[in-house]
């Protein structure tokens, strides 16, 4: 069976920072492109970014509104993917879903709430 | 980015009857290795989204074949073919032929 088990969310004030994690198991996790998306509360679905598996290079790709500030990483020994994100808005509050795929368009976590506020 | 749209906004559906829900992206989702980029999903009320449909007409795995999906070019369509209980969320079409993927705005299926 597929996890992926998204950890780290919390409260934090603007100009913060935090970082996201996701633990994945039952594929097998270097093979994946993976995904993070949010969706801000009541709201609908935003794709933030994606990383490539390493042998399609590993590279990155990101949201126009997240660009400069938020950066995803993995750890394939570990089976786990990360959302670093710094210089937190306001506009940043949303549950973080993973998801593999390059677009989520595979399995996704139950997803972890981050909220930014004073 | 590509705009997709959505319709209807919401949709109330008698238990077994079928239900429809229609997307519309603003440019065509062909891409030149000659797959269509298409896919749907499902988020049941508190939980995450779950994809139901890959490539316009795939069923994801476990994803029962009540759903079908179909179309071309910029105009897509899932079908439910009995609405039951579990079916009660919100549906979402999103486009993963160029970056950034953009989703539609979501369709709220009931049961009357």
């Amino acid at each position: 069976e597929v996890q992926l088990v998204e950890s780290g969310g919390g409260l934090v004030k603007p100009g913060g920072s935090l970082r996201l994690s996701c633990a994945v198991s039952g594929l097998t996790f270097s093979n994946a492109w993976m995904t993070w998306v949010r969706q801000a509360p009541g709201r609908g679905l935003q794709w933030v970014g994606r990383i490539k598996k390493k042998s399609d290079g590993g590279t990155t790709d990101y949201a126009a509104p997240v660009e400069g500030r938020f950066s995803i990483s993995r750890d394939d020994s570990e089976n786990t993917l990360y959302l670093q994100m710094n210089s937190l808005k306001t506009e940043d509050t949303a549950v973080y879903y993973c998801a593999t795929g390059g677009g989520g368009n595979g399995y996704w976590g139950q997803g972890t709430l981050v909220t930014v506020s004073s | 980015d590509i705009v997709m749209t959505q319709t209807p906004n919401s949709l109330s559906v008698s238990p077994g009857q079928p239900a429809s829900i229609s997307c519309k992206s603003s440019q065509s989702l062909l891409h030149t290795d000659g797959k269509t980029y298409l896919y749907w999903f499902l988020q049941r009320p508190g939980q995450s989204p779950q994809l139901l449909i890959y490539e316009v007409s795939s069923r994801f795995s476990g994803v029962p074949d009540k759903f079908s999906g179909s179309g071309s070019g910029t105009d897509f369509t899932l079908k439910i073919s009995r609405v039951e209980a579990e079916d009660v969320g919100v549906y979402y079409c999103m486009q993963g032929y160029n970056l950034p993927p953009t989703f539609g705005q979501g369709t709220k299926v009931e049961i009357k």
